[in-house]
């Protein structure tokens, strides 16, 4: 079946180092993906978006790559700050109807 | 400009209960999804409706059910509660024709707690 997963549930990183999120998926068919941050207490908050003709993409402070050849999604954030502790989700979306989510990388950041 | 809204933010009920959830979107977004967050199974899309229909839809039985009202707040409901359904229940809102993407928006959810 569809699935997606991370290859972390925790992430650990010194303040001022880059992270890098993994997220693998497994329905070809996907054709648009979506990053979220969520903070304790709070719902989720969109970070960056990727389309399945793209492999790479780039906003403030964060670069989401997609291979499709072995369906992996990456996150990539540059010189992590204490704000950015939180837990991170990929999302697949199917032909603009179908949204499923990956399971979740805790990610805390080291003074 | 106000944020996506929850009532209840805390819910207790008992099993075989039922439950309605309300969630207000941001003025002039015209499209809500629900969404279901436990432990276990993590973030799970429910429903998204828009301009009062429902036009997706995820993997969850029927006595998972909503509406949307003209004004675009929506409501969710829950029959025959059953203890797995203790949750963290989401609602976003989309100022676009696309349900998920840039313009959504989620609320700070209801948390229910089924005994």
């Amino acid at each position: 079946g569809e699935s997606v997963g991370l290859h972390l549930p925790t992430l650990s990183v010194q303040e001022g180092d880059n992270s890098i999120i993994n997220c693998a998926y497994s329905n070809s068919a996907s054709d648009y993906f979506i990053w979220y941050k969520q903070e304790s207490g709070k719902g989720p908050q969109f970070i960056i978006d990727i389309r399945s003709n793209m492999d790479k993409r780039q906003g403030q402070r964060v670069t989401v790559l997609l291979n499709k050849t072995v369906k992996h999604l990456s996150l990539q954030i540059a010189a992590t700050q204490p704000g950015d502790s939180a837990v991170y989700f990929c999302a697949e979306i199917q032909g603009a109807q179908k949204l499923v989510f990956g399971q979740g990388t805790r990610l805390t950041i080291n003074p | 400009k106000a944020g996506v809204t929850q009532t209840p933010r805390y819910l207790i009920k008992t099993r075989g209960q039922q439950v309605t959830l309300s969630c207000s979107p941001i003025s002039g977004h015209r499209s809500v999804s629900w969404y279901q967050q436990t432990p276990g199974q993590g973030l799970q899309f429910l429903f998204e409706y828009f301009s009062e229909t429902q036009r997706n839809k995820g993997n969850f039985p029927g006595r998972f059910s909503g509406r949307q009202f003209s004004n675009s707040r929506s409501e969710m409901n829950v029959s025959t509660l059953e203890l797995g359904d203790s949750a963290l229940y989401l609602c976003a809102s989309s100022g676009s024709g696309r349900a998920f993407g840039d313009t959504q928006y989620f609320g700070p959810g209801t948390r229910l707690t089924v005994l």
